[in-house]
């Protein structure tokens, strides 16, 4: 059965490194979205990506976040300078093309735990 | 702000038991509430929930959505100990004028403990 897969499952990093989290979404799938959640506390969406070119963005992904579509395969999130309030578990979901009025399910991958010291 | 509310954030039961989730909502744009089940890692999807008081029903699991109270329930009956996890409650808000790109907006969860 096709999955969304991520890389690294544990990322740890220094305050101020830049981080990249890498996605395979499903191969079908044309919408892509990011999401973390802070240990302890509720998921958040970051953002979601279609056509090349982010959707919507949350007030969490100001300007230290950045996603891209490098190759056709993969979906990265990227944080410039990471903060200690970046740890968090980071998951990536995508879904099929949105048709009318019926909803296209959400994969989520098993997350990227990232670890600011 | 879009807003999902859970309750009870955590619940400890015996097997067997019958255990009620709630969840409520405050979103513009409401497509559909969705359960997922998160255990160690990622969420995975239950039920979606777009009618009010239509059941979508699996197994012991059920839930129903009513949009006149923008509430939901989800019932786990003569629950196991494999129930144990967070279940979270998300809405579903579709941005029409983006591609049809949809987000997730989730409540903070309930963490079930069923104990043998």
């Amino acid at each position: 059965e096709p999955e969304v897969t991520q890389t690294p499952s544990h990322q740890v990093t220094q305050m101020g490194q830049e981080v990249i989290l890498r996605c395979v979404p499903i191969s079908n799938h044309l919408y892509f979205y990011w999401y973390r959640q802070i240990l302890g506390q509720k998921v958040e969406f970051l953002v979601s990506f279609y056509n090349n070119e982010i959707s919507e963005k949350s007030e969490i992904f100001d300007d230290q976040f950045s996603v891209e579509r490098p190759d056709g395969s993969n979906f990265t999130l990227k944080i410039r300078s990471t903060k200690l309030e970046d740890s968090a578990m980071y998951f990536c979901a995508s879904s099929e093309e949105a048709s009318g009025n019926s909803y296209n399910e959400q994969f989520f991958g098993p997350g990227t735990r990232l670890t600011v010291l | 702000e879009d807003k999902v509310v859970q309750s009870p954030l955590s619940l400890v039961v015996h097997e067997g038991d019958t255990v009620t989730l709630n969840c409520s909502y405050e979103v513009t744009n409401f497509r559909s509430l969705l359960w997922y089940k998160q255990e160690k890692k990622a969420p995975t999807f239950l039920f979606m929930l777009t009618s009010s008081g239509i059941e979508k029903k699996s197994g012991r699991l059920s839930s129903i959505l009513d949009k006149k109270e923008l509430s939901s329930i989800l019932n786990i009956t003569a629950t196991q100990t494999g129930d144990s996890a967070i279940y979270l409650c998300a809405v579903d808000s579709i941005l029409i004028t983006q591609g049809g790109s949809e987000k997730l907006v989730f409540g903070k969860g309930t963490k079930l403990t069923v104990n043998p």
